[in-house]
């Protein structure tokens, strides 16, 4: 059973444009939904976070929109530059210290120049 | 402070031999954790522990075992290697305040 749905697997946009990444849940004692981005050979590293006492949250060019009746939460990433190029994770947990993420399969994004 | 380390960062294993990949963090984090990343399958769970001497199970366990002698090591072996277990293994730590997850740069692991 997948408890974190993740769309689209790759996505190919223009430099300047707006990529947004979907991530639907399961489990509603999940309440902790980080985006992790991973470079080619690299590990994941956190990107951006929220909990769902908010619906948006942004980071620079990154904002995170939650909604929490339908279970889904999206990244959106203004102005985008070849330099975003990366695979983009969804994730969830409990917000409890110790609770292992549940990830997404992953978004593989292409910025071209 | 050099984060998380993975040892090694490549090999190459034979069906049947074993193998034991080593991670290391020095941010003194409570929580350790193993994954595997296989194309199209995102990072999938495998053991995890949440303070020394404490291992406990994740989603896909099997084959696999794990021990936290020391608090800053997290150990992933492999008894008897099988190539479905051709992977890029994580580690990841965190702990105190911080739910973020800090992760090693993997170890890309061939078993043919």
């Amino acid at each position: 059973q997948q408890q974190v749905k993740q769309s689209p697997q790759s996505l190919i946009v223009q430099k300047g444009g707006i990529p947004i990444i979907n991530c639907a849940y399961e489990n509603t004692a999940f309440d902790y939904f980080p985006w992790y981005q991973q470079f080619p050979g690299k590990g994941p590293a956190l990107l951006i976070a929220i909990r769902p006492d908010v619906s948006e949250k942004k980071e620079g060019r990154f904002t995170i929109s939650f909604n929490k009746s339908a279970k889904q939460f999206s990244l959106h990433i203004m102005d985008s530059q070849p330099g975003d190029s990366a695979t983009y994770f969804c994730a969830a947990s409990r917000d409890q210290a110790g609770t292992a993420l549940i990830f997404g399969k992953g978004t593989t994004l292409s910025v071209s120049s | 402070n050099a984060g998380v380390t993975q040892t090694p960062k490549f090999r190459v294993l034979k069906t049947g031999q074993s193998m034991t990949l080593l991670c290391a963090q020095d941010m003194n984090h409570e929580y350790m954790y193993w994954y595997r990343q296989d194309p199209g399958m995102g990072l999938r769970l495998i053991h995890y522990s949440v303070g020394e001497g404490t291992t406990a199970k994740g989603e896909v366990p099997d084959g696999y075992n794990v021990s936290r002698l020391k608090k800053q090591n997290f150990l992933l072996g492999l008894e008897s290697a099988a190539p479905s277990q051709t992977s890029v293994y994580f580690c990841a730590s965190n702990g105190g305040a911080t739910y973020e997850q800090y992760f090693g740069p993997g170890t890309r692991l061939t078993v043919t």
